[in-house]
């Protein structure tokens, strides 16, 4: 059964024009996470949420925004996408930190292609 | 925030022989280290994770070992397989406890 779901797996969008990418999950974890993942490198920490507290990563750039609706949903906001932002974005959830981290979990990732 | 190193970039060995990644983190707040592999065009799976108060864990093929004081963890994988080949990557929990950081990655290639 899926647990983390990632829509659409593939996206093609024009040079400037704002993309929304979206994961939901079934696993009602508190944290959720947004990875890029660029050709031949580590994935890379954008920003996560536990519960609705936002933590953006200090070199994530002003054009990506998240939003967390609600426990299930998370969405990636490309304001105006660059070239540049052509990469796989992953979305993983895990449980509740308490101390010590738990194990993340991967959904299938976005291709995001800009054109 | 935390810096993952991760050698070799790539490794290939033969059919049978063992494989051994190693990675080192700089934060000593660090208290979760999973280790994910990635093949072409899938999501990262884990394959085996350690905390910071055990030295070593294994699960059949995979082992991986823990030094708290030098701050570096390996992956150890023996009696390789053609399945084995993909992409590694170590991980080290930030000191919220709720952060990722990945190393760079290892190229595995099992030659038959």
């Amino acid at each position: 059964d899926a647990m983390v779901i990632q829509n659409p797996r593939y996206q093609v969008t024009q040079f400037g024009k704002p993309v929304t990418l979206s994961c939901s999950q079934t696993l009602n974890h508190n944290v959720m996470y947004w990875y890029q993942q660029k050709s031949s490198q580590a994935p890379k920490l954008l920003f996560h949420y536990y519960d609705k507290d936002f933590n953006n990563e200090a070199d994530t750039p002003d054009n990506f925004q998240s939003r967390r609706p609600n426990t299930s949903f998370c969405f990636l906001d490309i304001r105006s996408p660059g070239l540049g932002d052509a990469a796989m974005y992953l979305c993983a959830t895990s449980r509740d930190w308490a101390g010590a981290a738990y194990e993340q979990y991967f959904g299938p990732g976005t291709r995001l292609t800009v054109t | 925030g935390e810096n993952v190193e991760q050698h070799p970039s790539t490794l290939s060995v033969q059919e049978g022989d063992s494989a051994v990644i190693k990675c080192t983190y700089s934060d000593s707040a660090s208290n979760y280290f999973p280790w994910y592999k990635q093949e072409l065009g899938k999501r990262p799976q884990l394959i085996i994770d350690i905390r910071s108060n055990v030295g070593e864990k294994k699960d059949q093929r995979i082992a991986v070992t823990l030094n708290k004081t030098a701050k570096h963890f390996s992956l150890h994988i023996t009696e390789t397989q053609p399945e084995d080949s993909a992409v590694y990557f170590c991980a080290a929990s930030g000191n919220t406890g709720n952060q990722f950081y990945f190393g760079t990655g290892t190229s595995l290639t099992v030659i038959p």
